[in-house]
This record gives structure tokens, C-alpha cells and sequence, in this order.
């Protein structure tokens, strides 16, 4: 079993849904970052969690310290929404970054 | 918010040739660096982490005579990739870090085709 599991793999909407997408993981944890991969590959952070929500735009991350569980959530998607989501968390016997396999999100106009 | 460059941002080269990619934190002063590959539809993979002045620490199973990494100063760490051959072409990332802090900020990635 992987340490960082995300849902859906791959998931597809219309323009203006919202979105959720999941991270539980099983090891002790610094921290988790969300992520944002576009088709040309280059990693944009989102956001970084320790604890709580947090919200910028349209997106907005919650975290669940005891439930091991965090989710990202964008309302009134839009297709340059279209991206590949990766959760990765940071281990608190290192600082190395353990990743989820990522989420494709379409959002289709 | 932090800014990290990589140099190229792609590559082409024939086996057998090496490649160097560079990594830059333009506005900060990064002590830690990590370099990523990444597979078409695979998570990235931690390759190294490298500390500025001191040797790369290699993940398990990356040979470190055929990856060799380079941060000989706080804002640059270089990745060369010795003798290449096709199972190297990848997609490489670097990320930095300002001293112990958790947040990571992510270069734009240099995809490597080797012919």
C-alpha cells in the first residue's frame, strides 16, 4: 500500500463544478503540499498545510491532522483548471517529500 | 513567492554524450536542494538531495557516478547526467529549500530525450 493514496485518479467535470479531490496517507507528517502539474510539466505549490484550511481563490485545502486525510477543492472550475493535482506529504523523521500518484482533472467547457 | 529556474528547459542529446542541468533560486538562498525524475505517468521520484558544500545524498538505486550533482553555492545545484542512453530520458525537477524550513519551491522541470 502506497504511503500517499489520492482519489479519484482521474477525474473529469463541467465547467463551473466543484471539485474535490482526496489525500489520506499513513506515515507521521511535517507537513502536505498540494500541488498543480500542467500537460508542459512544470510543479506550481498550492498550498502547504500543517493544519486547518487554507484558501486562495478558488481553491481552497483543508487538512485533518488525526484523520490523516486532506482535500483540495476548487469551485467554479474552469478548464484551465485542467491539471494534474499531486498531494505530497512531508515526513517528520525527514524532510523528504513522499508522493501521491496525482489526479487528472478535465474540466470541460 | 519564491522563484526556482532550471536551465534548459529541454534537451536533446545523442547517447553516450553527458547533459548538465541547472537549477537556480533566483530571489533566496536555498541549503538544500532536491532533484526529482519523472517518468511519463508516474509520480516524481526523489533522485538526490544535495546541501550546499557538501556531497549529494543518493536515493536508493540512483547511481551516483551517472547522476552527479553538483551545489557548490546557495542558489545554484547542477545535475549532470554522464553518459546518457535512452532510459535516461526523463523529466528532471529540482526543488529548494531555506534552511529547515517545510516549504519546497519547485523549478519548471528540464525534459531530456536522449537518441
Amino acid at each position: 500500500k502506497n504511503e500517499v493514496e489520492q482519489s479519484p485518479q482521474n477525474l473529469t467535470a463541467q465547467e463551473g463544478e466543484f471539485i474535490t479531490i482526496n489525500c489520506s496517507y499513513s506515515v507521521g507528517i511535517s507537513a502536505l503540499h498540494w500541488l498543480q502539474q500542467h500537460p508542459g510539466g512544470g510543479i506550481v505549490s498550492l498550498f502547504m498545510l500543517s493544519s486547518g484550511k487554507k484558501k486562495h481563490g478558488r481553491l481552497i485545502a483543508t487538512i485533518n491532522i488525526p484523520e490523516k486525510h486532506s482535500s483540495l477543492h476548487i469551485t467554479a472550475s474552469h478548464p484551465r483548471d485542467s491539471a494534474v493535482y499531486i498531494c505530497a506529504v512531508l515526513g517528520d523523521s525527514n524532510y523528504q517529500l513522499i508522493w501521491g500518484a496525482g489526479t487528472k482533472l478535465i474540466i470541460k467547457p | 513567492g519564491a522563484v526556482v529556474s532550471q536551465h534548459p528547459s529541454w534537451v536533446i542529446c545523442k547517447s553516450g554524450t553527458s547533459v548538465k542541468i541547472e537549477c537556480r533560486s533566483l530571489d533566496f538562498q536555498a541549503t538544500t536542494m532536491f532533484w526529482y525524475r519523472q517518468f511519463p505517468k508516474q509520480s516524481l521520484m526523489l533522485m538526490a538531495t544535495s546541501n550546499e558544500g557538501s556531497k549529494a545524498t543518493y536515493e536508493q538505486g540512483v547511481e551516483k557516478d551517472k547522476f552527479l550533482i553538483n551545489h557548490a553555492s546557495l542558489t545554484l545545484s547542477t545535475l549532470t547526467v554522464t553518459s546518457a542512453h535512452p532510459e535516461d530520458s526523463s523529466f528532471y525537477i529540482c526543488s529548494a529549500r531555506v534552511g529547515e524550513s517545510y516549504e519546497q519551491y519547485f523549478g519548471p522541470g528540464t525534459r531530456l530525450t536522449v537518441t
